[in-house]
């Protein structure tokens, strides 16, 4: 069965410190796709990044890095100089690749607190 | 671009009541689909559709039906409301549900619902 483990409930930091957040997945599938959304307090879903299983290439966006390991089965998230906007609710999940590719599995998330 | 629309915003029923959630986009998307949202639970998969017609079961069906005659509209409708289904409940869309290089599913902002 496919799951999606975010261990850490809930991360507070101090504004300019580095942060990561972990994700562990669980599949049979050789063809998977996994993704990052973030929830702002005012409550709607944002798409961060999706990666699908044959590239496991690190990717950087701004201050955003993601680093991807199939060996771990794992997609940590680092945001780099946090900042007080990043406060938010972050969720990984992970999707098949057979049938409807978006029918995503989401993992319990992660609250991040960023204190000025 | 009004996106994926949901309305109510708020609603607040009592047990045995029945309500539908609307949702509508305006994207000319084939897949739709309804998650819950519950504290700790992350987000899950009530029902979705892959086209006008189609409709499927995702990971928590029972309570809920939906039936999608256009497509541009995927109601949610609970026939007889109890206090487990008091939750967040978010509508998501994505143009093809079968492509590999589908990037990311587009949630509306969401139906917060108390059902006492």
């Amino acid at each position: 069965a496919q799951k999606v483990t975010q261990a850490q409930t809930e991360i507070s930091v101090v504004e300019k410190e580095d942060v990561t957040l972990d994700c562990v997945y669980e599949t049979r599938d050789t063809t998977y796709y996994l993704f990052w959304y973030k929830q702002p307090p005012s409550g709607e879903l944002v798409f961060l990044i999706r990666r699908n299983s044959f590239d496991e290439q690190n990717e950087i966006s701004g201050r955003y890095s993601w680093n991807f390991q199939k060996s771990t089965s794992s997609f940590n998230f680092t945001i780099t100089a946090s900042q007080v906007v990043d406060s938010a609710v972050y969720f990984c999940a992970l999707s098949e690749a057979g049938g409807a590719t978006n029918k995503l599995i989401f993992g319990t998330g992660t609250l991040l607190a960023v204190q000025p | 671009n009004a996106g994926v629309t949901q309305t109510p915003k708020f609603q607040v029923l009592k047990t045995g009541q029945s309500m539908t959630l609307q949702c509508a986009q305006d994207m000319n998307h084939e897949y739709m689909s309804w998650y819950r949202q519950d504290p700790g639970m992350g987000l899950r998969l009530i029902h979705y559709s892959v086209g006008a017609g189609i409709t499927d079961q995702g990971e928590v069906p029972n309570g809920y039906n939906v039936s999608r005659s256009t497509t541009e509209d995927f109601p949610l409708r609970l026939l007889s409301a109890a206090p487990s289904q008091t939750s967040v409940y978010f509508c998501a869309s994505s143009y093809d549900p079968y492509s590999a290089t589908n990037e990311k599913l587009f949630f509306g902002s969401g139906t917060q619902l108390s059902v006492l």
